[in-house]
Parts: C-alpha cells; structure tokens; sequence
C-alpha cells in the first residue's frame, strides 16, 4: 500500500464548478500537508499549506484535513478553465522529506 | 512566497556527456535542498537530499556517482548528470524549505 493514495483522474468538469480533490494516507506520523498545482512541463506551484486538521480558506481554494480518518481535500470553487492542471498532495512528517501522492489531472471545460 | 531558480530549464545533450543543472534560492538561504525525478503523467520522486557542507543524501535506488550533488552554499546546489545515456532523460526539479517545499521551474533533460 503507497503511503499517499491519490486518483490520477483526468477529472473533467465544466468552468463554474465546484472541484474537489482528494488524498487519504496512512502514516499517522505526517503533519504537514500541502497542495501544489502543476503545469505541464513547469515545477509544482505551492497552493495551500496546512499542519492542523479542520479547514484553510484561500481565495477560491479551500483546503481541509481530517487527521482522524487521514484524508485531505482540496476544493476549487468557481473553477476556471486556467486551473487546468495536474494538483499534487504533498505530506510530511518531522523529518522534512515530502511524499507526494500521484497527482490528479484536472480539465476545466470552457 | 519564496523563490527558487532553476537553470537551465531545459537541455539536449549527446550520450556520454555530463550535464550540470543549477538551483538556487533567491531571497533565502537554504541548508536544505531536495532534487526530484519526474516521468511524464507521474509524481515526483526524491531522489536526494542535498545537505550545504555535507555529503548529499541519497534514496535507495538512486546511483550517487551518476547524479552528483553539490550544495557549496547556503544559495547554490548542483546536480551533474554524469555520462548521460538516454534512459536518463527526464524531468528534474529541485526545491528548498521543508516542510512547505517550494520548487524551481523544473529542467527537461534529453539525451539523444
């Protein structure tokens, strides 16, 4: 079992809506969760960062952590067609090494 | 946010050659850098952990004199793919900061 699940998609949607994206893990250790979003053939772009559970508003992303059931969501409101992208979860525990989950790739349909 | 360069961002060099790619962090010091492997529609994978002053740290499976790290100061680590064969042609990134790592653009690298 890989330490971070995460379904690779394509997830496609029409412009306007509202994406959610997920990841469940399994190390009890990791209290760092990030989101990243990527473009093709450009490095990850750091979206949200959160170490607590419970919910982070940015913008039209929305992060939420549930450290009792080990799953993580990102929500995209009102998406665009610009958030086609590949999202990356990324986790951590004390020592700093980041574990990525597969990444979801992301079609907004204008 | 803080800002990570990567140079160059991409390269095409004959088999048998060495290519070196650079990451710098631009308005921090960073004792701690990471290089990951990316093939395309896959995640990133670690490959080391560069260490300002030190050795680097390398995951299992990742070959130390193929890919040499080098992290002379606290704003510049290198990574020197050494004699290239195609089946090294990927997609490198580095990144600095932990836990909430932020990353260069990225380097494609192929080797004909």
């Amino acid at each position: 079992q890989k330490e971070v699940e995460q379904d690779p998609g394509p997830l496609s949607v029409p412009e306007g809506a509202i994406v959610s994206l997920n990841c469940t893990y399994s190390n009890s250790a990791f209290q760092y969760f990030m989101w990243y979003r990527q473009y093709s053939r450009k490095g990850p772009e750091l979206l949200m960062y959160t170490y607590s559970s419970g919910n982070k508003e940015d913008g039209r992303f929305t992060a939420q952590v549930d450290k009792s059931s080990k799953y993580i969501s990102l929500f995209i409101r009102d998406s665009q067609p610009s958030d086609s992208a590949t999202y990356l979860c990324a986790m951590s525990a004390e020592g700093n090494k980041l574990v990525f989950g597969a990444g979801t790739i992301l079609r907004v349909k204008s | 946010g803080a800002v990570v360069s990567q140079h160059p961002s991409w390269v095409i060099c004959k088999s048998g050659t060495s290519v070196k790619i650079e990451c710098r962090s631009l308005d921090f010091q960073a004792t701690t850098m990471f290089w990951y492997r990316q093939f395309p529609k896959q995640s990133l994978m670690l490959m080391a952990t560069s260490n300002e002053g030190s050795k680097a740290t390398y995951e299992q499976g990742v070959e130390k004199d193929k890919f040499l790290i080098n992290h002379a100061s606290l704003t510049l680590s290198t990574l020197t793919v050494t004699s290239a064969h195609p089946e090294d042609s990927s997609f490198y990134i580095c990144s600095a900061r932990a836990p909430r790592a932020f990353f260069g653009q990225g380097t494609r690298l192929t080797v004909v």
